[in-house]
Formats: C-alpha cells, sequence, structure tokens
C-alpha cells in the first residue's frame, strides 16, 4: 500500500515557464511533508517542507501548496531553470514514530 | 557543520558474494541512523534504521542486514547477493525525531 503518491512520472517544462509537480497521501496522520530534489547518482537534498496547520509556504522560487481536505500537496517553481532538472520527491512523516514516507518521484526536464 | 560520507561510490558484485556497504557521520552526536534503496522504477524504500549503538529496526524482510558498531556508523551488509539487490543505495542522518533526513552520497550497487 503506498501511502505517498507521485502519480505522474515526469514533467518536462520550458525555461521561464512555472513547473507544477503534485503529490497525493492516503494517512491522515501525516502531519508534516518535505520535498527533495536528486540529481543522477547523488543524495536527495532538502527542498522545502509544509506543516499540516498551514496551507502554503513560499521560499524563492519554490512554493508548496497543502490541501488537507483533498489530502494533495503541490510544488510550484516560477520561473523553471534548467538547473531544476532533477528528480522531485515528495516524503510525508507522522510525528508519531518519526517516520518519512517518500513516494517514487517525478523527473523534472526543464527545457532551455 | 555535520557531513556525511559514503563508500564505494559505485560496486559490481556477483551474484552470490558478500556485502559490506560502510557509512559515517561527522559533526554530531546520537544521531538517528537510516539506510534506503532506490531501485529502477520505485521511490526511495527505507530499509533500516537505528537510534543508537546496536539498536536496529527492519522495515521490510529481505537479503540484508545492518549494524551500527559506532555512534557515527551504519553498516549494510549482506551474506549472498541476490540479483534483485541491485540499487543505488543511501544512508542518511537525523538529529533526534526530526522530519529531516540528510542523506549521504549514495552506492550505485550493481549485482550481475
Amino acid at each position: 500500500d503506498q501511502q505517498v503518491k507521485q502519480n505522474s512520472p515526469s514533467l518536462s517544462v520550458q525555461e521561464g515557464r512555472i513547473s507544477i509537480l503534485n503529490c497525493d497521501y492516503t494517512n491522515s496522520m501525516f502531519d508534516y511533508f518535505l520535498w527533495y530534489k536528486k540529481y543522477p547518482a547523488e543524495g536527495p537534498t532538502f527542498l522545502i517542507s509544509i506543516s499540516s496547520i498551514k496551507d502554503k509556504n513560499e521560499d524563492g522560487r519554490f512554493t508548496v501548496f497543502l490541501n488537507k481536505s483533498a489530502k494533495h500537496l503541490s510544488l510550484h517553481i516560477v520561473p523553471s531553470q534548467p538547473g531544476d532538472s532533477a528528480v522531485y520527491f515528495c516524503a510525508a512523516h507522522t510525528g508519531a514514530n518519526s517516520k518519512l514516507t517518500f513516494g517514487k518521484g517525478i523527473t523534472l526536464s526543464v527545457r532551455p | 557543520s555535520q557531513t556525511i560520507h559514503q563508500w564505494p561510490a559505485t560496486l559490481v558484485q556477483p551474484v552470490g558474494s558478500p556485502l559490506s556497504l560502510e557509512c559515517t557521520v561527522e559533526g554530531t552526536s546520537n544521531p538517528n541512523l537510516y539506510w534506503y534503496r532506490q531501485a529502477a522504477g520505485r521511490g526511495l524504500q527505507l530499509l533500516f534504521y537505528s537510534v543508537g549503538i546496536g539498536q536496529i529496526s527492519s522495515e521490510v524482510p529481505q537479503n540484508l542486514s545492518a549494524s551500527r558498531p559506532q555512534d557515527r556508523q551504519f553498516i549494510l551488509s549482506s551474506k549472498k547477493l541476490l540479483l534483485s539487490d541491485s540499487g543505488f543505495y543511501l544512508c542518511a542522518w537525523s538529529p533526534g525525531t526530526s522530519s529531516r533526513r540528510v542523506f549521504g552520497p549514495g552506492t550505485r550497487l550493481t549485482v550481475l
């Protein structure tokens, strides 16, 4: 049973446009959500997070939106840059057992 | 500042051979340590985690084992590798029950 789902395996966007990466979850006990970015042959690096008590968190070009009723979150990158091309993992955390559950990832390609 | 090291970076092993991957963390004490695997077409799967020396929790039944002989050292092992053990292995740490994971550079394991 996959509790964190990233249903689109890939996304291609023109440089300068907006990238929207989606993530859905099934466990209503998740209270904290994170996005990680991963380049090939490297470990993932933390990008941005959001607590379940908020519906938006912004950091520069990156904004994460959380819709708890729909159990859905999304990462917006504006404007997209070629250096943003990477795999993006959505992850969800339950404070009760401090486990972090990852989705399968989305490969973002930003075309120059 | 904290750093996390993994070695080797790449490894090619025959089926049935043993495995030992090592991970060390610097600049922190009593970290939580984790082993993840990223297999082709799959997300980041948690294999083991440790909250202290000699304390190992296994998330999935498998051909692998983990040990924590020292506070900042985490080792992933196998007595006999299977083809299905191929993947990208990532060590990570977090302070206490923090939701964030800081990942190492990873080891690409190919079992032939």
